[in-house]
């Protein structure tokens, strides 16, 4: 079965600065998508970032970017220029091209910025 | 403005009372899900549909039941046979089974049992 981790529950950063969280899953699969979604304090689920498996090249969605590693089967996030409103909690999550269309969640990394 | 609605936003049960959670979407989409949200689990699912009058258990389905007689709607019900039931309940739709297409969630329900 697949499985998503996110080894890190919390994390800080200074305000401007750049933070990463990381996260690894495990499959069997070649193909598969990646997703990173955050739950800000409203409880809202907003998709932040996703991720083709078969594409190398990494998905960028202004300041925030993956560095995908197919073969170590790592997607961390990286978050530019940090603002308060990044505060939050980041899910990845892992989702099968495949199989059915359950979305496969890690347990969260909870991100604090430093004003 | 199209979207997921979840009513209500804050729900009280005491023990052994069913309860059920209501999740309307008008975006068309045929997939909806239920998931839970407990601190330091992240989200668990619960129930998903991808089609009208069809419905799978997820990974944590006991004490749960749901119904899908219309699209638009996918209403949750905690029974009385859920040992643990105060958590945040989150819904959410998808357009289809493509896995490319990432889920829409609502705003939630947190429910408490007294």
């Amino acid at each position: 079965a697949q499985t998503v981790t996110q080894s890190q529950p919390e994390m800080s950063v200074q305000e401007a600065e750049t933070v990463t969280l990381s996260c690894t899953y495990d499959t069997s699969e070649s193909d598969y998508y990646l997703f990173w979604y955050k739950q800000p304090p409203s409880r809202q689920m907003i998709l932040v970032i996703r991720q083709e498996a078969y594409k190398q090249q990494n998905a960028t969605e202004n300041r925030f970017s993956v560095n995908f590693q197919k073969a170590a089967k790592s997607f961390s996030l990286k978050i530019s220029d940090s603002q308060l409103g990044d505060a939050a909690m980041y899910f990845c999550a892992y989702r099968s091209a495949l199989r059915d269309d359950k979305i496969i969640f890690g347990k969260g990394t909870r991100l604090h910025i430093l004003p | 403005d199209g979207g997921i609605t979840q009513s209500p936003k804050y729900l009280f049960r005491k023990e052994g009372q069913n309860v059920t959670l209501s999740c309307e979407q008008n975006l068309n989409h045929d997939a909806m899900y239920w998931y839970r949200q407990d601190p330091g689990q992240g989200l668990r699912l619960i129930y998903y549909s991808q089609i009208v009058n069809d419905f799978q258990k997820g990974d944590i389905a006991e004490g749960y039941s749901v119904s899908r007689e219309k699209k638009e709607s996918f209403p949750l019900t905690v029974t009385s046979a859920q040992k643990n039931p105060t958590a945040f309940y989150l819904c959410a739709s998808s357009p289809d089974r493509e896995g490319y297409n990432e889920q829409f969630f609502g705003p939630g329900t947190r429910l408490t049992v007294l």
